[in-house]
């Protein structure tokens, strides 16, 4: 039984392009959750979803980020013209159920922007 | 606004000594606090949690205190081990139950 998987696992990208971030969660899980770390910071929530449902975005910048959990395939976190702002761990947990008691994490992409 | 934070970031220990992590958090409403453990170049690993209407829970070799009186709670690590060196983060349950909201973390550093 994989846990969540995320990737890449680590993403190099030039100030104005895009970064596409994928989470698989583990088998069975339909609740993801994506969060972002700065240096020397704790995480951060960004987004909750749920298949094909956004929950909670109330941690989302409100341009440029967006998230998807589609019926087949894993979760994407999408940064549009990426700035060195941008640059810092993001990682996604995944539930069985509702809520973030029982949720497990990825080993987080770490995106830096150049 | 809620929010979790610890009172110590760095915390360096003998390997067999016991190691105290405090929190502090803001949201009385919270019901549940957990603790992560997060290694260097990993996501966070999930240790033991506890829920707003107990005082105490015990894991193997650690244990998390709460005091809701004035809002703080603690990770007790009984006879630290090397491998017990990490980053640890308090978090709460948000209101709404859908979300973790993360402490700042606290380094713990055990000496051989």
């Amino acid at each position: 039984n994989a846990g969540v998987m995320q990737n890449p696992r680590h993403l190099v990208r030039r100030r104005g392009q895009e970064a596409r971030l994928r989470c698989s969660p583990m088998k069975g899980h339909s609740h993801v959750y994506w969060y972002r770390q700065l240096p020397e910071e704790g995480l951060k929530f960004m987004v909750y979803l749920q298949k094909e449902n956004i929950i909670d975005e109330s941690g989302m910048p409100k341009e440029r980020f967006s998230a998807e959990f589609p019926k087949e395939g894993p979760s994407i976190l999408r940064i549009q013209q990426v700035v060195r702002g941008d640059s810092a761990a993001y990682f996604c947990a995944s539930s069985l159920e509702q809520g973030a008691l029982k949720a497990f994490f990825g080993q987080g992409t770490r995106l830096t922007v150049v | 606004g809620e929010s979790v934070g610890l009172h110590l970031p760095t915390l360096s220990v003998q390997e067999g000594d016991n190691s105290i992590i405090n929190c502090a958090y803001s949201n009385s409403a919270s019901d549940y606090f957990i603790w992560y453990k997060q290694e260097s170049g990993k996501g966070p690993q999930f240790i033991i949690d506890i829920r707003s209407n107990m005082d105490k829970r015990q894991g193997q070799r650690v244990t998390v205190l709460l005091n809701k009186t004035v809002k703080h709670l603690s990770l007790q690590i009984a006879a630290t081990q090397p491998g017990d060196s990490a980053v640890y983060f308090c978090a709460e349950i948000g209101n709404q139950g859908g979300k973790l909201i993360f402490g700042q973390g606290t380094e713990l550093s055990v000496k051989p």
